[in-house]
């Protein structure tokens, strides 16, 4: 089963009105993050945004906010008055702790994304 | 600064042949990671490291092998290509704080063709 669903592929909006990319999440890890990363057509991965899941508020970063509904298992990001410069491909990723000899880490596995394009 | 360098940033290899991908980081980071990403399929892990000595499979592990040479590098190698393993390749690194993001090299395109 898909740990990270996101089940927009696509999504469009128009310049300066915000957007809502969603992201949903399965885990039994009581101690999660869940982080949004974006990737512009040159390639690179951006982080935006981080939300762990005892944090009792909304994470929010500039323009980018993070609507969290820990009961439901979402952990939509928002962007408002969107930009041309925010046209990419958005990724959400969950972060689980997993356990070695030596300790415990911590490891990201990442959704299939949803391409945002921006209209001037 | 540098973070995460990936080299080479662009590799065509025939069938058959052996390549070793390779990262540097210099953020004094204890734990490293290597994602495919092909269309579609978001990012997949391939290996994954906590610390110098030690590695862990991923996702994807098959056809693929890692050498965490000490606490800056991480290399990658494909033993024996093969055309699924056509992808863009990218390293990472991170601290090993619950909310620390992941620090993403450039990527590396491979081509087998």
């Amino acid at each position: 089963a898909q740990k990270i669903t996101q089940t927009q592929p696509g999504m469009f909006v128009q310049e300066k009105e915000a957007v809502t990319l969603d992201c949903t999440y399965d885990t039994s890890d009581p101690s999660y993050g869940l982080f949004w990363y974006k990737q512009p057509s040159s390639g690179e991965m951006i982080f935006l945004i981080y939300q762990g899941s005892y944090d009792q508020q909304n994470a929010t970063e500039g323009r980018y906010s993070l609507n969290f509904q820990k009961a439901r298992k979402s952990a939509n990001l928002v962007i408002s008055a969107s930009q041309l410069g925010d046209s990419a491909m958005y990724f959400c990723a969950m972060r689980e702790a997993y356990f070695f000899s030596g300790g415990s880490n911590y490891k990201l596995t990442f959704g299939k994304g949803t391409l945002l394009t921006v209209n001037p | 600064n540098a973070g995460v360098t990936q080299t080479p940033k662009f590799q065509v290899l025939k069938t058959g042949q052996s390549m070793t991908l390779q990262c540097a980081q210099d953020m004094n980071h204890n734990s490293m990671y290597w994602y495919r990403q092909d269309p579609g399929m978001g990012l997949r892990l391939i290996y994954y490291s906590a610390s110098e000595g030690t590695t862990d499979k991923g996702e994807v592990p098959n056809g693929y092998n890692v050498s965490r040479l000490n606490k800056r590098e991480f290399s990658l190698r494909l033993e024996s290509a093969a055309p699924s393993q056509t992808s863009v390749y990218f390293c990472a690194s991170s601290e090993s704080r619950h909310a620390s993001p992941l620090h993403f090299g450039n990527g590396t395109r491979l081509t087998v063709t």
